[in-house]
């Protein structure tokens, strides 16, 4: 593993239905994030983890839920999913041990449909 | 809400041509930093420039930042065909996380 990645690449869901996207970053990043992507909306932060065993709301978490057990994963569940969760989501993690700046190291992406 | 906003929305010029875009923000922040989307691809972290500093250079990217006028250009030179794709602005204040703009989608044509 290098880097941060996601799982799966894709999916077709059908409205519901429970589904749990995957994200595992191997840089000892304290911090981890999901965003999503709409068309013209840029990314919006969905949930976020501060270090293991600590998360926080972002600007869209409803329909939503994380858990961070360990440094390394960052699961996001959709515990019934809706058609207007149909979008892109990306993890990313950063390095905020110290203190500095929050440059950000993204996932390739998981594009959702809900139909 | 949006604290950065990225203007234009879309962008199209030939290569070798430079190629400028703005990012307006609201609130006070301690950074501003630029990414680029591929593609399909997840975003890369380009630049970030400081709140203290007024220009940043790294290769063919030249940052500005205006505080006065909360804005910030990111100029791209020379522009290549690799240089298509969305770019990003991304604020990072005291109150809260890194919020990212809507892009510029900026084309290279051949």
């Amino acid at each position: 593993i290098a880097g941060i990645t996601q799982a799966p690449t894709s999916q077709i869901l059908a409205a519901g239905r429970r589904m749990t996207l995957r994200c595992t970053q191997d840089m000892r990043h304290n911090a981890m994030y999901w965003y999503r992507q709409d068309l013209g909306l840029g990314l919006r932060l969905i949930h976020y983890s501060n270090t293991a065993g600590t998360t926080g709301k972002g600007e869209v978490p409803d329909g939503y839920s994380v858990s961070r057990a360990n440094t390394d994963d960052f699961p996001l569940t959709l515990a019934s999913a809706v058609p207007s969760q149909t979008s892109v989501y990306f993890c990313a993690s950063s390095d905020e041990t110290s203190g500095g700046p929050q440059t950000q190291y993204f996932g390739p992406g998981t594009r959702l449909t809900v139909l | 809400s949006q604290q950065g906003e990225e203007d234009p929305q879309a962008l199209s010029i030939q290569e070798g041509e430079n190629a400028t875009m703005n990012c307006s923000y609201k609130t006070s922040i301690n950074n501003l930093q630029w990414y680029r989307q591929n593609s399909g691809r997840g975003l890369v972290h380009l630049i970030l420039i400081r709140s203290n500093e007024r220009e940043k250079h790294s290769g063919r990217l030249r940052v500005t930042l205006d505080t006065s006028k909360k804005s910030s250009s990111l100029l791209i030179t020379a522009s290549r065909a690799a240089d298509t794709a969305s770019y990003f602005c991304a604020t990072d204040s005291s109150a809260s996380k890194i919020i990212f703009g809507s892009g510029t989608r900026l084309s290279i044509r051949p």
